[in-house]
């Protein structure tokens, strides 16, 4: 079993849609938990970054975790075609050893 | 504003041959990260280095990967010999400092095709 399960996808919205993203983690010593962005043919971005259970709000982005579920969600308000792309969840251990593990993805589509 | 300088962006060889991919990191930033990325699947930690130094290579097929640091800045992945299963994007990623908090800069990647 992975340490990161995410809902695979794909998912295809219209502009304007709600978009609901959705990850579960294994381990409780996962402490920090991340969203990433990637867009075709490039490196993921940090969009969101996340340490205690409840909602982090960026703009059109909301953040939500769930310790006692181990459930971790991204998401997206009022989608816009420029938010196609794949989203990574990603979880990290309360260490300085820096590594994360990520889910597989769920590649988004807002169609026009 | 400065990024994760990756290249070559794509490379495609031909299984037992030689291949080397290299990064550099954003000025400054003492952790870099090499990561494997299969199509369909999120990045894998390949190696992990702090300045010169080797953090975490667990990961990594030391039989055919090897990597390096030499002098704490630019890193150079290689793999010998390739094979059909090497297939993926490398991406390689740096951080200002560890920390509960830490932030990681991705590159652009390297799209690697054996054939």
């Amino acid at each position: 079993q992975k340490e990161v399960e995410q809902d695979p996808g794909p998912l295809s919205v219209p502009e304007g849609a709600i978009v609901s993203l959705n990850c579960t983690y294994s381990n409780s010593a996962f402490q920090y938990f991340m969203w990433y962005r990637q867009y075709s043919r490039k490196g993921p971005e940090l969009l969101m970054y996340t340490y205690s259970s409840g909602n982090k709000e960026d703009g059109r982005f909301t953040a939500q975790v769930d310790k006692s579920s181990k459930y971790i969600s991204l998401f997206i308000r009022d989608s816009q075609p420029s938010d196609s792309a794949t989203y990574l969840c990603a979880v990290r251990a309360n260490t300085n050893a820096g590594k994360s593990t990520f889910g597989d993805g769920t590649t988004l589509t807002v169609k026009p | 504003e400065a990024e994760v300088a990756q290249s070559p962006r794509y490379k495609i060889t031909e299984k037992s041959q030689a291949v080397a991919f290299w990064c550099d990191p954003i000025s400054g930033h003492a952790t870099l990260y090499w990561y494997r990325q299969i199509l369909g699947q999120g990045p894998e930690l390949l190696v992990q280095f702090q300045d010169e130094s080797v953090v975490d290579d667990s990961q990594l097929p030391k039989d055919r990967f090897s990597a390096e640091r030499l002098k704490g800045v630019d890193s150079t992945l290689k793999i010998q010999p390739a094979e059909l299963g090497d297939s993926a994007m490398y991406l390689c990623a740096s951080s200002f400092e560890l920390g509960p908090r830490e932030t990681q800069y991705f590159g652009p990647g390297t799209r690697l095709l054996v054939l």
